[in-house]
């Protein structure tokens, strides 16, 4: 299994409140994702880095922030958190994109915000 | 924009079948496909990634094919074992390779 870790692994919030989940891989993968899974919306795209310090918006990006100040490590922020975002959180990464892409994904986050 | 299709929604077989997941996708011009299971509560584990060179990959009781002018893949599951129930999803990157896009999943429960 990729070395991948997510902390919290279940995390229960008030709305309103900032939240930072926490991504952490022992590979040295250069592209990490921050994904959500939704019943009926199946896995989504949050946000994405290809380096440290360089990170891009994915598919519903909007009220979540992220970032990679080290290879290992990727932050995903709620600023302040509503209920819409209640979510399992998932963390992936990846050696390469395109020619190779295999993504290897971490056991996720449970988060409800209440 | 990629849209990726999962049939059937769920599936219940009893052990020993042999049984064949289905995956569909509208934009051909793919780089790979990757099949995915996930375990209740669980994360994903990847089973099997196609490069779009490729027409099928094995892995133990596993095979996927991958047919890119018709948008098609499918899993290929043999001699199925109650161990083998889960969700299995497909997924596709876009033509930047930055992001995956998945099918809503086969649930599949094999009866012992």
């Amino acid at each position: 299994d990729a070395g991948i870790t997510q902390s919290p692994r279940h995390k229960v919030t008030e709305t309103g409140t900032p939240v930072t989940l926490r991504c952490h891989q022992t590979e040295n993968h250069r592209y990490m994702y921050w994904y959500r899974q939704d019943p009926g919306h199946g896995l989504r795209l949050i946000h994405y880095s290809y380096g440290v310090k360089d990170t891009d918006k994915g598919e519903v990006s909007d009220g979540y922030s992220v970032s990679r100040s080290k290879t290992e490590d990727f932050l995903l922020t709620l600023e302040s958190a509503t209920s819409s975002q209640t979510s399992v959180y998932f963390c992936a990464i990846t050696e390469r994109q395109e020619l190779s892409g295999e993504q290897y994904f971490g056991p996720g986050t449970r988060l409800t915000v209440t | 924009k990629q849209e990726v299709t999962q049939i059937p929604a769920a599936l219940s077989v009893p052990e020993g079948e042999n049984l064949v997941l289905n995956c569909s996708f509208t934009d051909s011009a793919i780089y790979n496909l990757q099949w995915f299971r996930q375990d209740p509560g669980k994360g994903l584990t990847s089973l099997l990634l196609i490069q779009s060179s490729q027409r099928e990959q094995t892995s133990g009781r596993l095979n996927a094919s991958l047919d890119k002018s018709s948008g098609r893949s499918t899993l290929y599951i043999a001699a199925s074992q109650p161990g083998d129930s889960a969700t299995y999803l497909c997924a596709v990157p876009n033509n930047a390779g930055n992001m995956l896009t998945f099918g809503g999943g086969t649930r599949l429960m094999v009866k012992p």
